[in-house]
């Protein structure tokens, strides 16, 4: 069936450190990919998307990978801050286009920043 | 630019009872999608709905329906409430003819189930 799941439900890191994280994914029909930044009490927040015809997107301090060979996604935050502590999920998104498309997330990863 | 509204922020139920979730989608868009969110979890995907019609739908149980009216807003119900109804739900909404998938999500209700 469809999944899209993370290997590390938390991750902890320094202020200034670059974050890592992952998301695995099984529907190798998924064509386009979105990580979500969601803070407490607070509605998913879009970061980065990225098609499956690219491997690589950069936004500001996020670049997103992608690896379909072995279906994985990627989300790096470079120089991380305070602000960036929040739970974060990979979401696929599939369709034909336009409002056709759903999104099936991830359970998520738990961004701790510590100053 | 206003973004994604929703409303009520928070309700209290009880089993058996029905509810009712409004939500106003961000100025220009016209879908929206209803989502439910567990605590814990990641959100789970419930129907979308355009040109007032549901055009895609989750694995959620016929108790769960919508409506969407003629200014885009969206309205979501849930009837014979069941205690594992207790979650947050969020509406997203997008650009049917857009160049992206792009949703937009807001603050959710959180709804809990006694």
């Amino acid at each position: 069936g469809e999944s899209v799941g993370l290997h590390l439900p938390t991750l902890s890191v320094q202020e200034g450190d670059n974050s890592i994280i992952n998301c695995a994914y099984s529907n190798s029909a998924s064509d386009y990919f979105i990580w979500y930044k969601q803070e407490s009490g607070k509605g998913p927040q879009f970061i980065i998307d990225i098609r499956s015809n690219m491997d690589k997107r950069q936004g500001q301090r996020v670049t997103v990978l992608l690896n379909k060979t072995v279906k994985h996604l990627s989300l790096q935050i470079a120089a991380t801050q305070p602000g960036d502590s929040a739970v974060y999920f990979c979401a696929e998104n599939r369709g034909s286009g336009g409002s056709n498309y759903k999104l099936t997330f991830g359970k998520g990863t738990l961004l701790t920043v510590n100053p | 630019d206003a973004g994604v509204t929703q409303s009520p922020t928070h309700l209290i139920k009880t089993r058996g009872q029905q509810v009712t979730l409004r939500c106003s989608p961000k100025s220009g868009h016209d879908t929206v999608s209803w989502y439910q969110q567990a605590l814990g979890q990641g959100p789970q995907f419930i129907f979308q709905y355009y040109e007032e019609e549901e055009r895609q739908r989750g694995n959620f149980p016929d108790r769960f329906s919508g409506h969407q009216f003629p200014n885009y807003s969206s309205e979501l119900n849930v009837n014979a409430l069941l205690l594992g109804d207790s979650a947050l739900y969020l509406c997203a909404s997008s650009l049917a003819n857009g160049n992206g998938e792009e949703q937009f999500f807001g603050p959710g209700t959180r709804l809990t189930v006694l």
